[in-house]
C-alpha cells in the first residue's frame, strides 16, 4: 500500500501568513489522485482539494493543491482565523485508500 | 445534492456486534463504489473496508478482515457495516465516503462506536 508522509507535523503561524503543507507518497499516486481535508473538532473532514488540484464545491481561492508523482503540497495563501485545523492528504489513485498522519495549523 | 447519512453506533461490550448503516441519496447509489474509514479519538483516518458498486467485490483492512462485513442494498440506497467480534481498538467515528468522479469526494457525518465493558 501506498505510504503517505505529511510535513510539519504541526505548524504554527500567525492570521494573515502563508502555509505551506507537505505530503510526500511512498510511490507515485496514479493519474494524481490526491485529495487534502480539513478538520475541526468534533466535524467530519472537509474536501478541499481533489486530483492534486482541483478546488471542491465552495472552497476559497486561498487554497491551493499542486505537486504530481510522489510530492504534493497544499497551500493558504493567507490564513484566516478559520483555517487553523487539521489536514490531511489523501491517496485513492491505488487500493487501499490511505491517508496521512495529518499536520496541525496552530495560531502562534 | 449528496448526502450520506450515517447510523447505528453505540456503546457495545467487547466481543459484541453493531451493524452500522449509511443512507445515501442525491446521487445514482448503484453506480458509485463506497468506503468505510474509521478515526479513533485523537487519532487520524484510516480506511477500513470498500464495496463494488454492484456489490459484487468486497475489500478490507488486516485490522477488521474477518469480524466485519461490508454490504449494500442498491434498492434501498443503503451500505451496511456489519461489526462482529468487537475489540476495544475498534472504538472510533465510523464515516462513509465516496468518490463522485468530478465532483470530488463525498463523506457523512459519522457514526460513534465506543467498545467498551
Amino acid at each position: 500500500e501506498i505510504v503517505l508522509t505529511q510535513s510539519p507535523g504541526t505548524l504554527s503561524l500567525s492570521p494573515g501568513e502563508r502555509a505551506t503543507l507537505s505530503c510526500r507518497a511512498s510511490q507515485s499516486v496514479s493519474s494524481s489522485y490526491l485529495a487534502w481535508y480539513q478538520q475541526k473538532p468534533g466535524q467530519a473532514p472537509r474536501l478541499l482539494i481533489y486530483g492534486a488540484s482541483t478546488r471542491a464545491t465552495g472552497i476559497p481561492d486561498r487554497f491551493s493543491g499542486s505537486g504530481s508523482g510522489t510530492d504534493f503540497t497544499l497551500t493558504i495563501s493567507r490564513l484566516e482565523p478559520e483555517d487553523f485545523a487539521v489536514y490531511y492528504c489523501q491517496q485513492y489513485g491505488s487500493s487501499p485508500l490511505t491517508f496521512g498522519g495529518g499536520t496541525k495549523v496552530e495560531i502562534k | 445534492e449528496v448526502q450520506l447519512v450515517e447510523s447505528g453506533g453505540g456503546l457495545v461490550q467487547p466481543g459484541g456486534s453493531l451493524r452500522l448503516s449509511c443512507a445515501a441519496s442525491g446521487f445514482t447509489f448503484s453506480s458509485y463504489w463506497i468506503h468505510w474509514v474509521r478515526q479513533a479519538p485523537g487519532k487520524g483516518l484510516v480506511w477500513v473496508s470498500r464495496i463494488k458498486s454492484d456489490g459484487s467485490s468486497t475489500l478490507y483492512a488486516e485490522s477488521v478482515k474477518g469480524r466485519f462485513t461490508i454490504s449494500r442494498d442498491n434498492v434501498k440506497n443503503t451500505l451496511y457495516l456489519q461489526m462482529n467480534s468487537l475489540r476495544a481498538e475498534d472504538t472510533a467515528m465510523y464515516y462513509c465516503a465516496m468518490y463522485g468522479g468530478g465532483s470530488g469526494w463525498f463523506w457523512g457525518q459519522g457514526t460513534l462506536v465506543t467498545v467498551s465493558s
